[in-house]
């Protein structure tokens, strides 16, 4: 079965400081990877998604994710966060047989303040 | 938007009776899915559907059962309801129709408190 950790519950960071979000998964075949946010009291929206080719993807609102296949790592990245990026943020991952269906990290929240 | 509907959106309900939330999609996507969502568990995959009366179970799927009786509709029924079974309760649907990895959008969820 596949598992997902982010070791990252609670981030708090001061506005324009950089952002890395750690998610690391243990399924050892082709995968596909999401993160997704969660806005206080919305739903889930997707930000960025990596398939295959390049493993560095940019998703919406300037973040970035790297897919690193030695160390099952698909960590988040924003050079300068903003105030509204404070949210909840999830990894998310798609294998063969999971009947396309994800499987997602416990989440982190991320709290920047101005 | 992914054109996802989910109702009730806010619902308290006693403990031991049933409820019954649905999703509704507005185009013919094949995967439907009942999420939930718990503090400190992310969102975990309750069922699953792949066509009109075909589901499957997820992670975690004791005391729930859904059905799906035509394409756009996909119902989560919680047949006699317990405290545990508090949470906020996502739809989702799969916007592909090949392989896997196919992304999955969100509906605006439902919140359910069991008193």
């Amino acid at each position: 079965a596949q598992s997902v950790s982010q070791h990252n519950h609670h981030v708090i960071l001061s506005e324009a400081a950089s952002l890395e979000l750690g998610c690391n998964y243990s399924y050892g075949g082709t995968v596909n990877l999401f993160w997704y946010v969660q806005y206080p009291g919305q739903h889930l929206q997707l930000l960025l998604k990596y398939f295959s080719g390049d493993p560095l993807v940019k998703g919406i609102k300037g973040f970035e994710a790297e897919f690193i296949k030695s160390k099952f790592s698909f960590n988040l990245r924003k050079p300068s966060v903003q105030w509204s990026d404070t949210a909840e943020y999830f990894c998310a991952v798609n294998g063969p047989g999971s009947a396309r269906q994800l499987t997602f990290g416990s989440g982190t929240q991320l709290t920047v303040l101005p | 938007d992914a054109g996802i509907t989910q109702s009730p959106r806010h619902k308290v309900t006693e403990t031991g009776t049933p409820v019954t939330l649905r999703c509704h999609q507005t185009e013919n996507h094949r995967y439907m899915y009942w999420y939930r969502q718990d503090p400190g568990h992310g969102l975990r995959l309750i069922h699953y559907s792949y066509g009109v009366k075909d589901t499957d179970k997820g992670e975690v799927s004791d005391g729930y059962s859904v059905s799906r009786s035509k394409t756009e509709d996909f119902l989560l029924t919680l047949e006699s309801a317990t405290s545990s079974q508090t949470s906020v309760y996502f739809c989702a649907i799969n916007l592909g129709t090949g392989a896997p990895g196919n992304t999955i959008y969100f509906g605006e969820g439902s919140w359910l408190t069991v008193v």
